[in-house]
């Protein structure tokens, strides 16, 4: 089964500031998406952006980019400007199609004013 | 448009007792999955159904026991509450649309089993 691996339990960041959250992942198929999910204090999953495995190009939404790198199995997510209101868990996920999306263990962002 | 609504919040049960979680979405949606949420595990996928009629076991469904009536609705059991079951549950839905699209979440439920 395909395992996502988010190697920082924790991240702190100033604000104003840019932070990378890491995630890599175990896969033998080259079609596929990623994606990153913010779940701030109040527990609701948002997502924060998608890639789709076979575009090149790097998905950008805001102040929020991914670094995808496809044979190196990474997909890290930047934060630029960091804004208090980043506070959150972010969990990187894995799908080949909508009913299995394997998901990472999560990274706590804390912003410091 | 309400998105998904689960109920209830929060529940208490006892070792041993049933209950149903229950998921609705409002957005027209054929695919509707249960994860549960466990401190350094992520979210894992507990049963899904793509559509009226149709489920099947995700990644942790011993223990639970899905429905599908209604494109609507995607109840939740817990057959006989376990302390193992203790977690935060959540529904999400998305559109059956070509590729791997943004999967829309309730609000979760704390369910903890004592």
């Amino acid at each position: 089964a395909q395992t996502v691996t988010q190697s920082q339990p924790e991240m702190s960041v100033q604000e104003a500031e840019t932070v990378t959250l890491s995630c890599t992942y175990d896969t033998s198929e080259s079609d596929y998406y990623l994606f990153w999910y913010k779940q701030p204090p109040s527990r609701q999953m948002i997502l924060v952006i998608r890639q789709e495995a076979y575009k090149q190009q790097n998905a950008t939404e805001n102040r929020f980019s991914v670094n995808f790198q496809k044979a190196a199995k990474s997909f890290s997510l930047k934060i630029s400007d960091s804004q208090l209101g980043d506070a959150a868990m972010y969990f990187c996920a894995y799908g080949e199609n909508n009913n299995d999306m394997r998901f990472g263990a999560g990274t706590r962002l804390t912003v410091k004013p | 448009n309400a998105g998904v609504t689960q109920t209830p919040k929060f529940q208490v049960l006892k070792t041993g007792q049933s209950m149903t979680l229950q998921c609705a979405q409002d957005m027209n949606h054929e695919y509707m999955s249960w994860y549960r949420q466990d401190p350094g595990m992520g979210l894992r996928l507990i049963h899904y159904s793509v559509g009226a009629g149709i489920t099947d076991q995700g990644e942790v469904p011993n223990g639970y026991n899905v429905s599908r009536s209604t494109t609507e609705d995607f109840p939740l059991r817990l057959l006989s509450a376990a302390p193992s079951q203790t977690s935060v549950y959540f529904c999400a839905s998305t559109q059956g649309l070509a590729g791997v699209n943004e999967q829309f979440f309730g609000p979760g439920t704390r369910l903890t089993v004592l």
